[in-house]
C-alpha cells in the first residue's frame, strides 16, 4: 500500500537558519506529492506540490523536488522565520482509483529568534 | 468565497456514546473527505462523499458513517465511541472526486477536536 515517511521532530532552528525536512514515499503508479502546513489551532494548508518526476514545487520560499529515483520529496527553505513555526506534513495522492491523501506523521518546526 | 467550516470546534463525549460532526464545503465544491488526526500523527482517511454517495473508504469500522446533503455539506457519525476515537476530525472539500490520476485539490477545515472520556 501507499505510505509516507518523514523525519521525526521536533526540529528547533534559529531564525535565518537553513531548513530541511526529509520525506520518502512508497506508492503504486505515479503519485502526486505535497507538503501541507498546519499552524496552531488551524486546519491543513497546501504549501506546495509536484505532480511528476523532477518537478519542483515552491511557495513562500519553500521548495521541494520530486525525485522518483530516490522516492523522495524533501522540503527546504534557505532562511526560516519565526512565523514558519508549524507542523509540516508530507503527503501523496496516487490516483488510479484512490481518492485519498496519504500523510506522513508530521514534523513540528519551532523557529526561535 | 467561503472556506470549509466545521462544527462544533470542540466536543467531549463518554465511551459508548454517539457523536455527529458537521462540515460545510467550500462554495462550488461537490466532494467531501473526512480524516482522523490522532495526537502526534498525520491525518488518516476515513471516507469520501461525492454527490451524496460514499465514494471510497479507509480502514475504519462501520461504526464510522457519514452523509452528504444536496447542498454538499456533510456529517460524520461515530457510534459506540471508544477512547481511541479521541482525535481531531478534519473535513476537506474539493471539486470532483479525483481517482482518475488527476488531483482535485482538497481544502481543509479547521477541524473538530473530539475527546472521549
Amino acid at each position: 500500500g501507499n505510505s509516507v515517511t518523514q523525519m521525526e521532530g521536533p526540529v528547533t532552528l534559529s531564525e535565518e537558519a537553513f531548513l530541511t525536512i526529509n520525506c520518502t514515499y512508497t506508492a503504486t503508479g505515479y503519485p502526486s506529492l505535497f507538503w501541507y502546513v498546519q499552524y496552531p489551532g488551524e486546519g491543513l494548508q497546501l504549501l506546495l506540490k509536484a505532480t511528476k518526476a523532477d518537478d519542483k514545487g515552491s511557495n513562500k520560499g519553500f521548495e521541494a523536488t520530486y525525485r522518483k529515483e530516490t522516492t523522495s520529496f524533501h522540503l527546504e527553505k534557505g532562511s526560516v522565520q519565526v512565523s514558519d513555526s508549524a507542523v509540516y506534513f508530507c503527503a501523496l495522492y496516487s490516483g488510479a482509483g484512490s481518492y485519498q491523501l496519504t500523510f506522513g506523521k508530521g514534523t513540528k518546526l519551532s523557529v526561535i529568534p | 468565497e467561503t472556506g470549509v467550516t466545521q462544527s462544533p470546534t470542540h466536543l467531549i463525549k463518554t465511551r459508548g456514546q454517539q457523536v455527529t460532526l458537521r462540515c460545510s464545503s467550500q462554495s462550488g465544491h461537490n466532494t467531501v473527505s473526512w480524516y482522523q488526526q490522532a495526537l502526534g500523527q498525520g491525518p488518516q482517511f476515513i471516507f469520501q462523499y461525492y454527490r451524496e454517495e460514499e465514494n471510497g473508504r479507509g480502514n475504519f469500522p462501520p461504526r464510522f458513517s457519514g452523509l452528504q446533503f444536496p447542498n454538499y455539506s456533510s456529517e460524520l457519525n461515530v457510534n459506540a465511541l471508544e477512547l481511541d476515537d479521541s482525535a481531531l476530525y478534519l473535513c476537506a472539500s474539493s471539486l470532483g472526486q479525483g481517482g482518475g490520476g488527476s488531483y482535485n485539490e482538497q481544502f481543509f477545515g479547521p477541524g473538530t477536536r473530539l475527546t472521549v472520556l
